[in-house]
């Protein structure tokens, strides 16, 4: 069965910094492109980051991009956002999830979606 | 950066009736659009890729159509269960985006 259990938020400052981890269990994790979504309290939901399966690419979105990291130990099966200069914007619930990445019949191309995904982690920026 | 607009916001639907969702690209994306149901306090879950691909495991009363700029998410017959908010995104170019979202309410 896959797992992915998200830790490490909580309560921060603003200016303050905080790691956010992902656990994964039941499928090959270093076979994986892997993602960070985020959901502010009542609001839609947000793509942050993906790396790539061996981490040799990074992409993020323009908001956090200077601030935000992603990174993962594929010996400890494990992704991480760290999170630095952290803005009252910021708070929201972290979600990890797999990239599911599919080629179809008759074309180069993967299609890639969200699948699955951890429970989350909250982020509260706030003085 | 593409925006994915949805239509309605939210709507109010009984239990059996046929429901649409439509998705909008400012841009062409192909057929580069996934669709994700998400209830309360809980984790997204991945319904379609591909735009009209199921996922393993999500029931057939769930259908997905579209190409280009212009998407549907259709239930045709819908279920106690079904009640939640679902989000279309693509996956054409970063960054990945989504739409704001369409909570589907009780009758």
């Amino acid at each position: 069965e896959v797992q992915m259990v998200e830790s490490g938020g909580g309560l921060v400052q603003p200016g303050g910094s905080l790691r956010l981890s992902c656990a994964v269990s039941g499928f090959t994790f270093s076979s994986y492109w892997m993602s960070w979504v985020r959901q502010a309290p009542g609001k839609g939901l947000e793509w942050v980051a993906n790396i790539k399966y061996d981490g040799s690419e990074k992409y993020y979105v323009d908001s956090v991009k200077g601030r935000f990291t992603v990174s993962r130990d594929n010996a400890k099966n494990s992704l991480y956002l760290q999170m630095n200069s952290l803005r009252a914007e910021d708070t929201s619930v972290y979600y990890c999830a797999r990239v599911k990445g599919v080629r179809m019949l008759n074309s180069n191309d993967w299609y890639d979606s969200f699948d699955p995904w951890g429970q989350g982690t909250l982020v509260t920026v706030s003085s | 950066d593409i925006q994915m607009t949805q239509s309605p916001s939210s709507l109010s639907a009984s239990v059996g009736d046929r429901v649409t969702i439509t998705c909008r690209a400012s841009q062409s994306i192909s057929n580069f659009l996934n669709w994700y149901q998400q209830k309360p306090g809980k984790a997204p879950k991945l319904l379609i890729y591909a735009a009209s691909s199921l996922q393993s495991g999500v029931p057939s009363r769930f259908s997905g159509s579209g190409s280009g700029t212009e998407f549907t998410l259709t239930i045709s017959s819908l279920q106690p269960e079904d009640f939640a908010t679902y989000y279309c995104q693509q996956s054409y170019r970063t960054p990945w985006t989504f739409g704001q979202g369409t909570k589907v309410e009780i009758k």
